[in-house]
């Protein structure tokens, strides 16, 4: 079947530190990958996808690489901000079947960010 | 400007009572999917459409129901046999049902009192 399993938080940065956020994934087939982020109270953002193996998304200095042979597509950022504080979600796009093309979704990582 | 717009952003209602949440869009996208948000839980699939007069039973769709008579349009109701109704409720489009990137609404949180 089709799981995401994402790092756990919350996670607690001082501003300028690098981020790491885990996701590896369990899936048929070739899916799609995908990092959206969500701010309190607000709906999901995407923020960075991949298509397939060996893809890098980026976006806002996040980056994230589609590893086949690891199932994986780790969220990583150089130097995190304030402003980057929110609840960001790694997701797979189902890739055949009669799941095609739903989204399962990790729980979610709660990263704050002090000044 | 196009986008997911969904109504109200704030909803209570009394137990036992139906409630419809409002989803529309206006970036032409044949797809169309309902999400619930639980704290500390990934979002959950409960019903999805991939073209007009059609929908499919997501993960959770027990107590829940769709209407997709217009293309734009795909509101959720909320019955009374839905035991827990207290979530956030986010509404997603995309091109197609595929791999395809899926946009988000801004969600409405409803609060069963």
């Amino acid at each position: 079947g089709n799981s995401v399993t994402q790092m756990e938080g919350p996670v607690t940065l001082s501003e300028e530190a690098f981020l790491t956020i885990n996701c590896t994934y369990t899936a048929t087939g070739y899916p799609s990958l995908f990092w959206y982020v969500q701010y309190p109270g607000e709906g999901l953002q995407l923020l960075l996808k991949a298509t397939k193996a060996d893809d890098k998304g980026s976006n806002k200095g996040f980056e994230a690489t589609y590893r086949k042979e690891t199932t994986s597509f780790h969220l990583e950022k150089g130097s995190v901000q304030v402003s980057d504080s929110a609840v960001y979600f790694c997701a797979l796009a189902a890739a055949r079947g009669s799941t095609l093309g739903r989204l399962y979704f990790g729980r979610g990582t709660q990263l704050t960010v002090w000044p | 400007d196009g986008g997911i717009t969904q109504s109200p952003k704030y909803l209570f209602r009394k137990e036992g009572q139906n409630v419809t949440l409002s989803c529309e869009q206006n970036l032409n996208h044949d797809a169309m999917y309902w999400y619930r948000q639980d704290p500390g839980q990934g979002l959950r699939l409960i019903y999805y459409s991939q073209i007009v007069n059609d929908f499919q039973k997501g993960d959770i769709a027990e107590g829940y129901s769709v209407s997709r008579e217009k293309k734009e349009s795909f509101p959720l109701t909320v019955t009374s046999a839905q035991k827990n109704p207290t979530a956030f409720y986010l509404c997603a489009s995309s091109i197609e049902r595929t791999t395809d990137t899926q946009y988000f609404g801004p969600g409405t949180r409803l609060t069963v009192l």
